[in-house]
């Protein structure tokens, strides 16, 4: 099965945009509905969207302003912006892969924290 | 858009069941046969447990078992065990546009 991992800065200076990858490795990218989901520390999941192999994307509307998710199926890899942080921002980024329904692929997670 | 209500907090004994239970809408978990549930031990990545309603993931132990009346899905655990201590989520698609509502978590406490 296809393995996931995060990368990217752990700190984001309010204002600026968040920058994440994921890598993809063991499996085609066409399996899957590539995804992005936060978690405020101590807090509950929040979907951010998720993209599809050939490009369609859907995002969270709250987030929908401020968001960007792309694909690089060449390098198995996609990524996700956000614009605009605030330190609500503030949280563990997963990536994951959804298949038909659910989220059966999981990243470990990486903490970005929004600071000056 | 509202995250889906779950329990802040439910407690079992070993061996004994319980329920958690998760409630939207007719337009989420009323509208959609689509309910996932993710069990989060600290530190850790969610895992899924349970995707359309009811059906198990290969690996995930029969103990564990959902179901859906209206705008409410519910988790059942039985024969608790001390590992299944950890944060359980539901999940569902919402609206028109299909995007994803996580409920609020619920905390379980194996005594």
């Amino acid at each position: 099965q296809a393995q996931l991992q995060e990368s990217g800065p752990g700190l984001v200076k309010p204002s600026e945009t968040l920058s994440l990858t994921c890598t993809v490795s063991g499996d085609s990218m066409s399996t899957y509905y590539w995804s992005w989901i936060r978690q405020p520390p101590g807090k509950g999941l929040e979907w951010i969207g998720y993209i599809y192999y050939g490009g369609s994307t859907n995002y969270n509307p709250s987030l929908k302003s401020r968001v960007t998710i792309s694909v690089d199926t060449s390098k198995k890899q996609f990524s996700l912006k956000l614009t605009s942080v605030t330190a609500a921002d503030t949280a563990v980024y997963f990536c994951a892969g959804r298949g038909l329904t659910a989220f059966d692929l999981w990243g470990r997670g990486t903490l970005v924290t929004v600071s000056s | 858009q509202s995250a889906l209500t779950q329990p802040a907090s439910v407690s079992g004994s070993p061996g004994q069941s319980i329920t958690i239970s998760c409630t939207g809408t007719s337009s989420d978990v009323g509208g959609y046969n689509y309910v996932s549930w993710y069990q989060q031990h600290p530190g850790k990545a969610p895992k899924l447990m349970i995707y359309d309603v009811s059906r198990r993931p290969s690996g995930v132990s029969n103990r564990f078992s959902g179901s859906k009346s209206g705008n409410t899905a519910s988790l059942t655990i039985s024969g608790l065990q001390a590992e299944d201590e950890a944060v359980y989520y539901c999940c569902s698609f919402a609206g028109s546009s299909a995007f994803v509502l996580f409920g609020g978590g619920t905390k379980l406490t194996v005594l």
